[in-house]
């Protein structure tokens, strides 16, 4: 059981430039989201999905894109890189109906040039 | 801004002692959870208790819930310096909102000394 996968772990991009982070999971978990954290601060949330098709802003949604189109993938899109985006991304999914802890990946470290 | 703010930012003990972390929030909610991280790793959750609980317990951990006065503690008792991390509490969907964001607090980070 592997949980949930984000790939790359690390990644730098250059200002300007567009990438997507890749959220896998094998839990047939319905929720997922995504949170950035900034050093020394608690994590943000960006986007967050409740189920296949269905996607939502968090707090901190511009500058990302996001996709659910099956339940077990919900990438991430930086459209055009920036330096405030540098951050360590992690993704998370949960069971739904409220009341379930989530499960987080390893995280990507992204630095923007 | 953050749902939950945990108090204190740091805590520094020494192995034995017991450890306890406090979190306040804002708005109504049907859930606090509380997380650890260890250092450059992804968060892990520990404990979560429901807006209807006012205690729980997981091993070591002992969590309380106010929610007249919109706080929690999390108590981590004989700390281990494997306990070294940071700690977040997290705030489930508020009442009558069907999404599920959770929302964490600015964390503790906490130093067990052998």
């Amino acid at each position: 059981n592997a949980g949930v996968t984000q790939t790359p772990k690390f990644q730098v991009l250059k200002t300007g430039q567009s990438m997507t982070l890749q959220c896998a999971q094998d839990m047939n978990h319905e929720y997922m989201s995504w949170y950035r954290q900034d050093p020394g601060m608690g994590l943000r949330l960006i986007h967050y999905s409740v189920g296949a098709g269905i996607t939502d802003q968090g707090e901190v949604p511009n500058g990302y894109n996001v996709s659910r189109s099956t339940t077990e993938d919900f990438p991430l899109r930086l459209l055009s890189a920036a330096p405030s985006q540098t951050s360590v991304y992690f993704c998370a999914s949960s069971y739904s109906g409220g009341g379930y802890g989530y499960t987080f990946g390893s995280g990507t470290r992204l630095t923007v040039v | 801004s953050q749902q939950g703010e945990e108090d204190p930012q740091a805590l520094s003990i020494q192995e034995g002692e017991n450890a306890t972390m406090n979190c306040s929030y804002k708005t109504s909610i049907n859930n606090l959870q509380w997380y650890r991280q260890n250092s450059g790793r992804g968060l892990v959750h520990l404990i979560l208790i429901r807006s209807n609980e006012r205690e729980k317990h997981s091993g070591r951990l002992r969590v309380t819930l106010d929610t007249s006065k919109k706080s929690s503690s999390l108590l981590i008792t004989a700390s281990r310096a494997a306990d070294t991390a940071s700690y977040f509490c997290a705030t489930g969907p508020q009442v009558m909102d069907s999404s599920y964001k959770l929302i964490f607090g600015s964390g503790t980070r906490l130093l067990v000394r052998p």
